[in-house]
């Protein structure tokens, strides 16, 4: 079953705008990793951030991981219409034997 | 770029078919996953391996299986196909607690 729950399911901006996606889990985390994926395609890892890490930045992109609250934020600054894609949140269980759990998506699009 | 490849890419074929979809790895990694997908929504994990000889079905029941007799190598087996198999099968690997690489996956119709 699916334990990751993300939110907006669907989010629309204008090009240079901020993007925020967030996702909530339920179990104990050895991290939390954000995979994005543009339609027909597989998925591609964005960024990894472990129960010990509360930030985490990759060119445009922040993630915040809040282990009192089991949510996370994803935050895509200054976006492009080529960020255009699903964004997937997945949790690496502790004890889960390695098995993600995936969350529903985001579905974002960047108007030009 | 990840170094992981599934064919073929699109397969329309009818009823009853028998169907191997194809999954290799170039980058020596010990864990192999095949999930399930329809369009727009989350990923199911149906099948997983942690290495050669082992393979376990994951959290989604599916009439598909399994094999990994080389590393490489995991391909999925439809014995006989029917439309409530059509979907996208992704296939992905990984090491350790490292991320996971996926496919582009196939788009599979059974008409």
């Amino acid at each position: 079953s699916q334990q990751g729950e993300e939110d907006p399911q669907a989010l629309s901006i204008q090009e240079g705008e901020n993007a925020t996606m967030n996702c909530s889990y339920k179990t104990s985390i050895n991290n939390l990793q954000w995979y994005r994926q543009n339609s027909g395609r597989g998925l591609v890892h964005l960024i990894l951030i472990r129960s010990n890490e509360r930030e985490k930045h990759s060119g445009r992109l922040r993630v915040t991981l809040d282990t009192s609250k089991k949510s996370s934020s994803l935050l895509i600054t200054a976006s492009r219409a080529a960020d255009t894609a699903s964004y997937f949140c997945a949790t690496d269980n502790a004890g889960n034997n390695r098995k993600l759990i995936w969350g529903l998506g985001t579905s974002l699009a960047v108007n030009p | 770029e990840a170094d992981i490849y599934q064919t073929p890419r699109y397969l329309v074929i009818g009823t009853g078919k028998k169907i191997t979809l194809e999954c290799s790895q170039t980058m020596g990694h010990d864990k192999m996953y095949w999930y399930q997908q329809d369009p727009g929504m989350e990923l199911h994990l149906i099948h997983y391996s942690y290495g050669v000889n082992s393979t376990e079905k994951g959290d989604l029941s599916s009439e598909s299986t399994v094999s990994r007799i080389r590393t490489e190598h995991f391909p999925l087996t439809l014995e006989s196909a029917r439309p409530s198999h059509t979907s996208q099968y992704l296939c992905a690997s990984g090491t350790g607690n490292q991320p996971q690489h996926f496919g582009d996956g196939t788009r599979l119709s059974i008409l």
